[in-house]
């Protein structure tokens, strides 16, 4: 079965500063993998996926991952955080692509003026 | 218009009441899915739907029933609630033609956010 888990529940960061957001996936086969955000009140909306087509995937508002299985890791990063990516980060792995998601339990990013 | 509607999006109701929260796409979209979210907990498959006849459950079914009325509506429906069953449900969909770039991607509703007394 597959499955991801977030570490930190809550980050807190500076706006300008680097922003990393942690997930480690555990899969029998070669995952796909996606990271959602959350704004407040709202459902969820795809920063990036994983595919396997290339291992670092950039996403939007200045978001990217890199894939590296050799430490089973899908960790978000952004340079330079901006008051905007205030929210609720999900990583979330499936087996088939859009089949099945599989959640990890959320990160909320809360980001310090 | 969103392309994904949830009604309602806020609904008290008592133990043991029946209830159905409903979700319409206008994505053309042929798979569906529910999700409840949690706090702490993130978000868990419900059911999911891959056509109109074609419904299966996921990891948490246990006290749900869903409907998929046509490939555009998919409703959940809860017998009688009961107060752990209070969470914000999501309703999903995804394409599973495979040939544009977003066909991996899942499209989620605005949430309902269901609380049981």
């Amino acid at each position: 079965a597959q499955s991801v888990t977030q570490l930190g529940s809550h980050v807190s960061v500076s706006e300008g500063a680097l922003v990393l957001l942690r997930c480690n996936y555990s899969s029998s086969v070669p995952p796909y993998l996606f990271w959602y955000v959350q704004y407040p009140n709202q459902g969820l909306q795809l920063l990036l996926k994983y595919t396997s087509a290339a291992t670092l995937v950039k996403g939007i508002n200045g978001f990217e991952a890199e894939f590296k299985k050799s430490e089973t890791s899908f960790h978000l990063t952004k340079p330079s955080a901006h008051m905007s990516d205030a929210a609720e980060y999900f990583c979330a792995v499936s087996k088939f692509g859009n089949e099945k998601l599989t959640f990890g339990t959320g990160t909320r990013l809360t980001i310090i003026p | 218009d969103a392309d994904v509607t949830q009604t309602p999006r806020n609904r008290i109701t008592k133990t043991g009441k029946r209830i159905m929260l409903e979700c319409s796409q206008t994505k053309g979209h042929d798979r569906m899915y529910w999700y409840r979210q949690d706090p702490g907990l993130g978000l868990r498959l419900i059911y999911y739907s891959f056509d109109v006849k074609d419904i299966n459950k996921g990891e948490i079914s246990d006290g749900y029933s869903v409907s998929r009325q046509a490939q555009a509506k998919f409703s959940l429906s809860l017998e009688s609630a009961i107060p752990n069953q209070t969470a914000l449900y999501f309703c999903a969909t995804s394409d599973s033609t495979v040939v544009q770039d977003s066909w991996d991607e899942q499209y989620f509703g605005p949430g309902t956010r269901l609380t049981v007394t």
